[in-house]
């Protein structure tokens, strides 16, 4: 079945790491985008990518990177300088650019110890 | 980033009931879409709304996309269990500078008792 996935789904680390968020589609979608979720709170865009070798800053960008190398992937790293990164961090992607219909990945649980 | 308001911010209501809850901005938007999103899961699309004043349903959802372009409404009729989750409304338009900029509202958390 088509679809997004995301890996891992739960993920510890401690302060001052780097770490990788998974994100697959074969859906054949052109765009991608990462989210953040926090309690209470709607979801905030991180990055996007609307093609191959192209992605954007989205709202709240600073102390995460992204590639995107292959149109089936889309990583997200966060990095040491983000500063409060325990999170639900939510990857999606449509079929056109410039679209509010995403499908989303199952998520991944960050937390920082 | 600048999010819609949606309210309720919770409901807890008994199976059978009916829900409305409602997202409003100060800003015209030309999409809204509502998204549901179960415990642990990633938000799954419900409705999307392209026209002012448009009423699409979906099941036992019902949408509306308000004739000012600045809200929309989300009914659910006779709930039942399965419909537990947050519910999040969207809104799709030139905002902040930058053009067709997606915004989330800060979800509706539902509680059915059976």
């Amino acid at each position: 079945d088509g679809g997004i996935t995301q890996s891992p789904k739960y993920l510890f680390r401690k302060e001052g790491q780097n770490v990788t968020l998974s994100c697959e589609q074969n859906l054949n979608h052109d765009a991608m985008y990462w989210y953040r979720q926090d309690p209470g709170q709607g979801l905030r865009l991180i990055y996007y990518s609307q093609i191959v070798n192209d992605f954007q800053k989205g709202d709240i960008a600073e102390g995460y990177s992204v590639s995107r190398e292959k149109k089936e992937s889309f990583p997200l790293t966060v990095t040491s300088a983000q500063k409060n990164p325990t999170a639900f961090y939510l990857c999606a992607s449509s079929r056109q650019k410039n679209t509010g219909e995403l499908f989303f990945g199952e998520g991944s649980r960050l937390t920082v110890l | 980033g600048q999010q819609l308001n949606q309210s309720p911010q919770s409901m807890f209501i008994q199976e059978g009931e009916d829900v409305s809850m409602n997202c409003t901005s100060s800003s015209i938007f030309n999409t809204w879409l509502w998204y549901k999103q179960d415990p642990g899961e990633g938000p799954v699309l419900l409705i999307a709304l392209y026209k002012a004043g448009e009423l699409t349903s979906n099941g036992r959802l019902t949408a509306q996309f308000g004739i000012t372009r600045k809200d929309s409404f989300l009914n659910i009729s006779a709930s039942i269990p399965s419909d537990v989750g947050i519910y999040f409304c969207a809104g799709q338009g030139h905002y902040g500078g930058a053009t067709n900029k997606l915004i989330f509202g800060t979800g509706t958390l539902l509680a059915v008792q059976p």
